[in-house]
């Protein structure tokens, strides 16, 4: 059973632009929300994280909204380069148990020159 | 520092053999976590070792072990392959046991089962 629901599967944007990507949970004990950056034939890396005592954070072109009520974060690329194309996972994490990330399907993100 | 590595990058099997996948992590890391990455699925979480022992284990069947050696390697082992077990399977490192936020992964061992 997928706890964190990632949307859209896949996602083209134009150099420039910016790149939206969604995610909702149900369990309110997560808390803790980081963003996996995964280029092809690599593992994901950590991209950007946040937890819930904030509605914010933002590390460069990267930002995290986060709305506690509404059980959904989001990604957004500001200024989209291609370099960025890769897939991005979000995921969750109960720190009560701490060891198992519970991730998004994946949005693969196309940004075109 | 160097960082997780796995190997063999690739593998080719046939139903019913059985696979060993190998894991070294960051130098002074001692957990190692196993996920299993499918385009279906997605990222899954397999177990986790720390100090040689499996301190946590997801929901996959018990064809699915590992191992943790002294000197923090981990080893994952898949017995009687099942087409459905085709996946990339990545570890992960951390410095201490249970700590999600802190993972730095491999780039995984590509698994088909023919």
């Amino acid at each position: 059973q997928q706890q964190v629901k990632q949307s859209p599967q896949s996602l083209i944007v134009q150099k420039g632009g910016i790149s939206i990507i969604n995610c909702a949970y149900e369990n309110t004990a997560f808390d803790y929300f980081p963003w996996y950056q995964q280029f092809p034939g690599k593992g994901p890396a950590l991209l950007i994280a946040i937890r819930p005592d904030v509605s914010e954070k933002k590390e460069g072109r990267f930002t995290i909204s986060f709305n506690k009520s509404a059980k959904q974060f989001s990604l957004h690329i500001m200024d989209s380069q291609p370099g960025d194309s890769a897939t991005y996972f979000c995921a969750a994490l109960d720190q009560n148990s701490g060891y198992a990330l519970n991730f998004g399907k994946g949005t693969s993100l196309l940004v075109t020159p | 520092k160097a960082g997780v590595t796995q190997t063999p990058r690739y593998l080719i099997k046939t139903r019913g053999q059985q696979v060993t996948l190998s894991c070294s992590p960051i130098s002074g890391h001692r957990s190692v976590s196993w996920y299993q990455q499918t385009p279906g699925q997605g990222l899954q979480f397999l177990f986790e070792y720390f100090s040689e022992t499996q301190r946590n284990k997801g929901n996959f069947p018990g064809r699915f072990s590992g191992r943790q050696f002294s000197n923090s390697r981990s080893e994952m082992n898949v017995s009687t392959l099942e087409l459905g077990d085709s996946a990339l399977y990545l570890c992960a490192s951390s410095l201490i046991f249970g700590n999600g936020e802190k993972l730095f992964f491999g780039s995984g061992t590509q698994l088909s089962v023919l």
